[in-house]
């Protein structure tokens, strides 16, 4: 099956710093989502974005299907944005498959 | 709106015992429901999904099963329980043209 690689696996910041997650891909897919998961366990949908570029007020998100990967962006980051990204990828016909996740943790 | 409730959100076990978690979703229909297990610390792995009443399928042999006895109603349950299902359990929905998926809150078994 695919295989979904996340990094960095850790990842720690101090708040109002930049930051890019990556998701690698092994087969190309036709759907690719990224959430965020909260300290109480909550999947917060962030972007569902197969391809190209979106942005949602401090985050962004692009994906390159044809090389594979998608990166998303965390601008000026707050103690807010810590938790777990996960980026999960969907192929043809297939159900979703998540990478291991970036656990980002934001310091004051 | 769409939203998705699950029950109970914390629940201990012990060894053994039956299990039943429960999912609901308002505001959609015909959805596409997954159940998903999340281990301490680790990614999401899809349990079973279904595409439609009475329609279940299961991506990983396991001490679970799966039922969908309404539209908009997906149940997760066990006979008896084992240690090592504990985790986080996650049901999700997704509509039938664009498949993004959508989480509960998710429902943390402790199994003693």
């Amino acid at each position: 099956g695919i295989q979904v690689e996340q990094s960095p696996p850790d990842l720690i910041l101090q708040e109002g710093a930049n930051s890019t997650l990556r998701c690698n891909f092994s087969d190309s897919v036709n759907n690719l989502q990224w959430f965020h998961q909260n300290p109480w366990g909550q999947l917060i949908n962030l972007f569902y974005i197969p391809s190209g570029t979106k942005q949602n007020g401090r985050l962004s998100a692009t994906t390159v299907a044809t090389e594979r990967y998608s990166l998303l962006y965390i601008s000026s980051s707050q103690t807010t944005d810590s938790g777990v990204y996960f980026c999960a990828v969907e192929r043809f016909g297939q159900n979703f498959v998540f990478g291991p996740g970036t656990r980002l943790s934001v310091l004051p | 709106s769409q939203t998705i409730h699950q029950w109970p959100a914390t629940l201990v076990q012990p060894v053994g015992s039956p299990l039943s978690l429960e999912c609901t979703v308002e505001g959609t229909s015909n959805p596409n429901l997954y159940w998903y297990r999340q281990a301490a610390g680790r990614g999401l792995q899809l349990l079973f999904y279904s595409v439609g009443i009475g329609q279940i399928s299961s991506e990983v042999p396991q001490n679970l099963s799966a039922s969908r006895p309404q539209d908009r109603q997906f149940i997760l349950s066990s006979k008896k329980l084992l240690l090592s299902d504990s985790g986080f359990y996650l049901c999700a929905w997704s509509g039938d043209t664009i498949n993004e998926q959508f989480f509960g809150p998710g429902t943390r078994l402790t199994v003693l």
